[in-house]
């Protein structure tokens, strides 16, 4: 089976600091995507990469970046955190766009 | 408006009891994605369909490309089965999903 690893299940960061969400597939697959989930809002697109070194954004890539290096790991990067990015981050892959997907089991991060 | 509905929001059944979960959407898709979360947060791929009907032991997801409309049910119910259960779309127009913002089913021993 597919595995989707999310480096930290929780996390607690001070307003101001830079934040690495770190995701690792490894099945070889092309499409990562990383999205955040907030009650009443569901789940909503952040960035995704269909390759390495490609990336695109979602519906809210503001106060976001995200680095694709090597294919198997896609890191979210939040430059300066701020308490509106209190949320449950999951990271997800695909083989292709018109494949299934696997989510990781995601990481709830607090920013105090 | 939300381009992906789901009803009902939150649904309490007794063991046993037959289930159903709708999804109504308002693009054109290429794939549509039944999904589940546990407490805790994992999310589980449970189908994936872009015409007609498929079945997984007692979960069948229905899907109507003409009426933009997909049904997950559920036989034979059984507490572990109570999770939230997530619709979501893949459009023409864009990468990515979109999600409805879930059902929340508790099955009740």
């Amino acid at each position: 089976d597919v595995k989707v690893t999310q480096s930290s299940r929780y996390l607690v960061k001070r307003t101001g600091e830079k934040v690495f969400l770190e995701c690792v597939q490894d099945m070889d697959h092309e499409n990562m995507f990383w999205y955040r989930q907030d009650p009443g809002l569901g789940l909503r697109l952040i960035y995704f990469s269909y390759d390495v070194k490609m990336k695109e954004k979602g519906d809210i890539p503001e106060g976001y970046s995200v680095s694709r290096e090597k294919k198997e790991r896609f890191s979210l990067i939040l430059e300066s955190a701020s308490t509106n990015q209190t949320s449950m981050y999951l990271c997800a892959s695909s083989f292709r766009i018109l494949y299934g997907y696997t989510f990781g089991s995601g990481t709830r991060l607090t920013v105090v | 408006k939300n381009e992906v509905e789901q009803s009902p929001q939150n649904l309490t059944a007794q063991e046993g009891e037959f289930i159903t979960i709708n999804c109504s959407y308002s693009v054109g898709i290429s794939a549509l994605h039944w999904l589940q979360q546990h407490p805790g947060g994992g999310i589980v791929s449970l189908f994936m369909l872009s015409s007609g009907k498929k079945k997984h032991g007692r979960l069948i997801a229905t899907i109507n490309i003409q009426e933009k409309h997909s049904s997950l049910h559920i036989t034979a119910s059984h507490p572990r089965d109570s999770a939230v259960y997530i619709c979501a779309v893949r459009s023409v127009r864009a990468d990515g999903l979109t999600f409805g913002k879930g059902t929340h089913l508790i099955i009740q021993p």
